[in-house]
């Protein structure tokens, strides 16, 4: 199974900063990755697909990138309804797997 | 505007069954797969498997073979996850999510109580 290795865990920052969630595959997964962001007692939502391609909807300071096999979202200017847990997601190859999650706290 | 709308959630003893069940609108039911995730409290998702909404043909992840079963209702663009002989550890939120890669479109989940 291809391993998604996500940091950090948790992070805490202020309104307006940006910030950083990382993924590690463990093998090359061609830029099939996606972000979900969670919400407490919701659903995953879509953020971003491909990698970098931004889902219909999720605001423009939401992004994607890669180099290599490491993955990374970036959420600029903070807002304090990005407070939320975010994941990624491979789907390159069966079983999909997801990283292990980061918390995000907005002080 | 597309939905995935699921059934309430459920109480169960070891050892029961549960259907739960995943209603699709706002779009052509075959026009995408279904997936289903678990999520125990406080963890991350893990992924079940997936069910071709043309074909019928279902995909399980090695931990979900078995006891797991995706089965669909076409004509009432309705998924169905059954899962037999409960085991404490079945104790999660189940979602389905519209995809047959990134998932678009979540249900709002089911939560599943096992407890004897």
């Amino acid at each position: 199974d291809i391993q998604m290795t996500q940091s950090p865990a948790s992070l805490s920052a202020s309104l307006g900063e940006t910030v950083t969630i990382e993924c590690l595959a463990s093998e090359d997964i061609y830029s099939n990755l996606a972000w979900y962001q969670q919400k407490p007692g919701k659903s995953p939502q879509l953020l971003i697909y491909d990698a970098s391609s931004l889902q219909d909807g999720v605001p423009s300071r939401f992004s994607g990138s890669e180099s290599g096999t490491q993955y990374s979202l970036e959420i600029n200017s903070l807002q304090s309804e990005d407070a939320a847990t975010y994941f990624c997601q491979q789907h390159h190859d069966y079983p999909f797997t997801f990283g292990s999650g980061t918390k995000l706290e907005i002080k | 505007q597309i939905q995935l709308v699921q059934s309430g959630p459920e109480v169960k003893k070891p050892g029961e069954s549960v259907k739960i069940s995943c209603k699709a609108s706002g779009y052509t039911f075959t026009q995408a797969g279904m997936q289903w995730l678990k999520q125990a409290q406080g963890k991350s998702l893990k992924w079940m498997g997936w069910i071709n909404t043309n074909t019928g043909k279902t995909t399980y992840a090695a931990d979900f073979t078995g006891r797991f079963v995706f089965s669909l209702e076409t004509s009432a663009s309705t998924a169905y996850l059954q899962i037999t002989n409960l085991k404490n550890e079945d104790m999660a939120t189940y979602f389905c999510a519209r995809g047959d890669w990134e998932l678009d479109y979540w249900g709002q989940g089911v939560m599943v109580t096992v407890s004897s």
